[in-house]
C-alpha cells in the first residue's frame, strides 16, 4: 500500500539553525498539507499546498516558516531560525483530489531545538 | 470557525469491553466531516473511521464506529470488544465533506488505556 514518507525521523538542531524537514507524498495526491505536534498537545494545522502554491496556512506558520515543491516528488517544510518552542513532531499529509477525504499521514519528524 | 472539544483526557478499560471516546464539534459550515485517528506510542497517526455530515447511517469499520447525533453536535467513536492494542491516543477531527480538501481541526485527544 502507498505511504506518505517523511525523513529525518528525528533531528536536532541549535537555536537559530535553519532546517529543512522532508516529505515524499503518495505519488497521485495532489493536496499536501503540514501540521505540528507539540509534545503531550493537540495536532495543529500550518498549512495546505495545492498546485505549487500555498491554500491556506494558520497563524502559526508566520515568515519564519515556507515550503516548496522543489520537483515532482518531494515537498518541504523549511524553518529559517528555530526558536525553542519550535520543537515538536511534524507531520506531513496528503489527499488525492476527488472522491477521497481520507488524509494520508507520514509517520512524522520530531524536531528538537536546543 | 470549526472547533472539536475531547473531555476525556484519559480512559481505563478492561480488555474485551466496550469503550465510547466522546467528541462534540461545533461549525457554521452546512457540510463537514468528522474523523478519528490513532496515535500509537510510536507517534504516527493512523486513520480509523469518517462520517460526513450529510451521511444518513452511522459510520462503521471493522470494531470501530461512529455514533453521529447531528442534533446534538457529537460524533462519538465506539469501540468494540477491545484488544491491548487499541491502547493508543483517539483524536477527533473536523475536516471537508467528501471531496474537500480543506485543513483538519483536531481535538486535545484521549487517551485510552486497556487493561489486562
Amino acid at each position: 500500500e502507498p505511504e506518505v514518507t517523511q525523513t529525518p525521523s528525528h533531528q536536532v538542531t541549535q537555536m537559530g539553525q535553519e532546517v529543512i524537514l522532508r516529505c515524499v507524498p503518495i505519488s497521485n495526491h495532489l493536496y499536501f498539507y503540514w501540521y505540528r505536534q507539540i509534545l503531550g498537545q493537540k495536532v495543529e494545522f500550518l498549512v495546505s499546498f495545492y498546485n505549487n502554491e500555498i491554500s491556506e496556512k494558520s497563524e502559526i506558520f508566520d515568515d519564519q516558516f515556507s515550503v516548496e515543491r522543489p520537483d515532482g516528488s518531494n515537498f518541504t517544510l523549511k524553518i529559517r531560525s528555530t526558536k525553542l518552542e519550535d520543537s515538536a513532531m511534524y507531520f506531513c499529509a496528503s489527499i488525492r483530489a476527488g472522491g477521497s477525504y481520507e488524509q494520508y499521514f507520514g509517520p512524522g519528524t520530531r524536531l528538537t531545538v536546543t | 470557525a470549526q472547533k472539536i472539544t475531547q473531555t476525556q483526557p484519559g480512559m481505563f478499560v478492561q480488555e474485551k469491553e466496550a469503550v465510547t471516546l466522546d467528541c462534540t464539534y461545533d461549525t457554521s459550515d452546512p457540510s463537514y466531516g468528522l474523523f478519528w485517528y490513532k496515535q500509537p506510542s510510536s507517534g504516527e497517526m493512523i486513520f480509523l473511521i469518517y462520517q460526513g455530515s450529510y451521511d444518513q447511517q452511522n459510520a462503521t469499520e471493522g470494531r470501530y464506529s461512529l455514533n453521529f447525533q447531528k442534533a446534538r453536535k457529537s460524533a462519538n467513536l465506539v469501540i468494540s470488544a477491545s484488544q491491548l492494542g487499541d491502547s493508543a491516543m483517539y483524536f477527533c477531527a473536523m475536516g471537508p465533506p467528501n471531496f474537500g480538501n480543506e485543513k483538519l481541526t483536531f481535538g486535545t485527544g484521549t487517551r485510552l488505556t486497556i487493561i489486562p
